[in-house]
Order: structure tokens, then C-alpha cells, then sequence
């Protein structure tokens, strides 16, 4: 099985900050891999697919890169609105894996 | 509007079983793949199982394969999961999930409990 790996597992920032999370896969997985948003007592959320996909009505402010086996969700200025759990997920083959989240949380 | 209604948990004891449905709208649901994905209580995401859009393809986590079926009924455009044997850990929020294609899971539905415990 494919693993993923998040990091930080949390992280603290401002309304106004960039930030980026990081995903690393535990092998090739070109640009298989998504992000979700996940919001306390909400549904997970699609926000980027084939690793730089802007899903439909995402903001612009969320960008996702990488290739291979290392990724990047950045959220170029953070907004109210964006203090929530971040998942990525691989989707090269089965069995669909998603990491362990990062918990982005307001300072 | 795309619409995803999962409903079948509830409390069930070890090595019983359940079956969970989920009844789509708002899409051509005979169109896409469909997924289970669960969620223990305050942990984070796990995969169960997915379809594909004509059942020619199945399948499952480690944690539920040889215990868990995913079917479908394109004709009533739901999504079945028939879990037997069940187990603690197989405590969670499930939710049935759509496939945009690549195994991008676009719309969510809200979830419905698993509790197993004696």
C-alpha cells in the first residue's frame, strides 16, 4: 500500500499569512494525488485533483504542485474561512490511501 | 444539485452485521464510480471501498476486504455496503462519496454512524 505522509501535523497561522502543507508518498505517484478541506462537523471538501486541478468553485487562493512523490497545498493569504483539517489522498492505485491531515489553526 | 443520502447505522454488536445505503440525485448516477470513505470518531479519513459505474470493478481496504461488499443499483441510483463480521474498530462516520473520474471524490453526503460494541 501506498502511505502518506502530512506535514506539519498542525500549524499555527494568521488571517493574511501564506502557508503551505506538504505530502510525501511512500512511492511514484506522478500526479495522482488530491487535497480536501475538512471543516469541524462538516463533509471533506474538494479543493485540488491531479495535484494542481483547481476543483470548480475553489477559491484561487488555494494552489497545489509537486509530481512524483512530494506535493504542496499553499493557501496564498489566509482567510477566515480557511481554519480547518487538510487531507491529501493518492489516488495511483488501489488501495486509495489519504494522509493523516494537518490541523490548520488561527494564532 | 448534486444530492448524496447515506442511511443504515446504527449500534451493532462484534461479529454482527449491517447494511448501509446511499440514494443519489442530482447527477446521472450510472455515469461515475462511487465510494465508501469512513471517518472514526475524531480521526482522520480512511478509504473503505469503491464501484465502478457498471460493478465491472470492486475494491476494498485491507481493513474490511473478505467482511465488507460494495454493490450498486444503477436502476435506483443507490450504493450499497453489506458489512458483516463486524468489528470495534469498524466504528465510524461513513460516507458515500461520487468519483469525478480518476478517483477524485467530488460530493460528499453527510454520513451515517457504525457503533459496534457489546
Amino acid at each position: 500500500d501506498i502511505q502518506m505522509t502530512q506535514s506539519p501535523s498542525s500549524v499555527s497561522a494568521s488571517v493574511g499569512d501564506r502557508v503551505t502543507i506538504t505530502c510525501r508518498a511512500s512511492q511514484v505517484i506522478s500526479s495522482w494525488l488530491a487535497w480536501y478541506q475538512q471543516k469541524p462537523g462538516k463533509v471533506p471538501k474538494l479543493l485540488i485533483y491531479a495535484a494542481s486541478s483547481l476543483q470548480s468553485g475553489v477559491p484561487s487562493r488555494f494552489s497545489g504542485s509537486g509530481f512524483g512523490t512530494d506535493f504542496t497545498l499553499t493557501i496564498s493569504s489566509l482567510q477566515p474561512e480557511d481554519f480547518a483539517t487538510y487531507y491529501c489522498q493518492q489516488a495511483h492505485s488501489f488501495p486509495i490511501t489519504f494522509g493523516q491531515g494537518t490541523r490548520l489553526e488561527i494564532k | 444539485e448534486v444530492q448524496l443520502v447515506e442511511s443504515g447505522g446504527g449500534l451493532v454488536q462484534p461479529g454482527r452485521s449491517l447494511r448501509l445505503s446511499c440514494a443519489a440525485s442530482g447527477f446521472t448516477f450510472n455515469d461515475y464510480a462511487m465510494h465508501w470513505v469512513r471517518q472514526a470518531p475524531g480521526k482522520g479519513l480512511e478509504w473503505v471501498s469503491s464501484i465502478s459505474w457498471n460493478s465491472g470493478s470492486v475494491g476494498y481496504a485491507d481493513s474490511v476486504k473478505g467482511r465488507f461488499t460494495i454493490s450498486r443499483d444503477n436502476a435506483k441510483t443507490s450504493l450499497y455496503l453489506q458489512m458483516n463480521i463486524l468489528r470495534p474498530e469498524d466504528t465510524a462516520l461513513y460516507y458515500c462519496a461520487k468519483d469525478r473520474g480518476g478517483n477524485w471524490l467530488d460530493f460528499w453526503g453527510q454520513g451515517t454512524l457504525v457503533t459496534v460494541s457489546s
